[in-house]
């Protein structure tokens, strides 16, 4: 089982880059989100994706958009990339909404220099 | 402002004793309490949660109780195993949102 999938799973930006991560779950999962994990923070929600279709804002949306290109697929972008968004990020699903356990990808190690 | 607080940054235990894992949150419309795991390199997976009709749920080797009135959860390992040793994550949700909020989490060290 696959379960959430991440890529890239290390990726090294300059100031200024942009990428895009990607996040595809084989659960049939409506919900979707993006964390990142800073020392000392914990995780913190950046976006989430209620339902296919849908998309709002977390904690720390600044500086990343997010599109939900289908009920399996939830990327990130970083248009324009800042040494703040250096980071490990983690997607996670589930099918219960606020009541359901969030099943996590292994995540993406991000550094912008 | 965090609304989920894990005060401790880390707590070392000795292997066959309990280890207690503290959290409190700020928010009173949080109704679903649950405790992640999570090793090095790899994402956070689930390990127990309650919802705030209860004020204890016991998994196995895992007990979390909830004391509402004092907005405070712990989680109790009985007995803690080496394999233990692990960041946990406190985190809280509420009907009307999809959020999950997370604490800082805490790292636990299970000494043989």
């Amino acid at each position: 089982n696959a379960g959430v999938t991440q890529t890239p799973k290390f990726q090294v930006l300059k100031t200024g880059q942009s990428m895009t991560l990607q996040c595809a779950q084989d659960m049939n999962h409506n919900s979707m989100y993006w964390y990142r994990q800073d020392p000392g923070m914990g995780l913190r929600l950046i976006y989430y994706s209620a339902s296919e279709g849908t998309t709002d804002k977390g904690e720390v949306p600044n500086g990343y958009n997010v599109s939900r290109l289908n009920k399996r697929e939830f990327s990130l972008r970083l248009e324009s990339a800042a040494p703040s968004q250096t980071s490990v990020y983690f997607c996670a699903s589930t099918d219960r909404g606020w009541a359901g356990e969030l099943f996590f990808g292994e995540g993406s190690r991000l550094t912008v220099l | 402002d965090q609304q989920v607080k894990q005060n401790s940054p880390s707590l070392s235990v000795q292997e066959g004793r309990i280890s207690i894992l503290n959290c409190d949150y700020t928010n009173s419309m949080f109704d679903y309490f649950l405790w992640y795991k999570k090793y090095p390199a790899e994402g956070p997976t689930f390990l127990i949660s309650i919802s705030s009709i209860k004020d204890k749920n016991e998994d196995g080797r895992f007990t979390v109780f909830l004391n509402k009135s004092a907005k405070h959860l712990s989680l109790h390992i009985v007995p803690s195993q080496p394999g233990d040793s692990a960041v946990y994550f406190c985190a809280a949700s509420g009907t009307g949102g999809f959020k999950t909020i997370f604490g800082a989490g805490t790292r636990l060290f299970v000494k043989a």
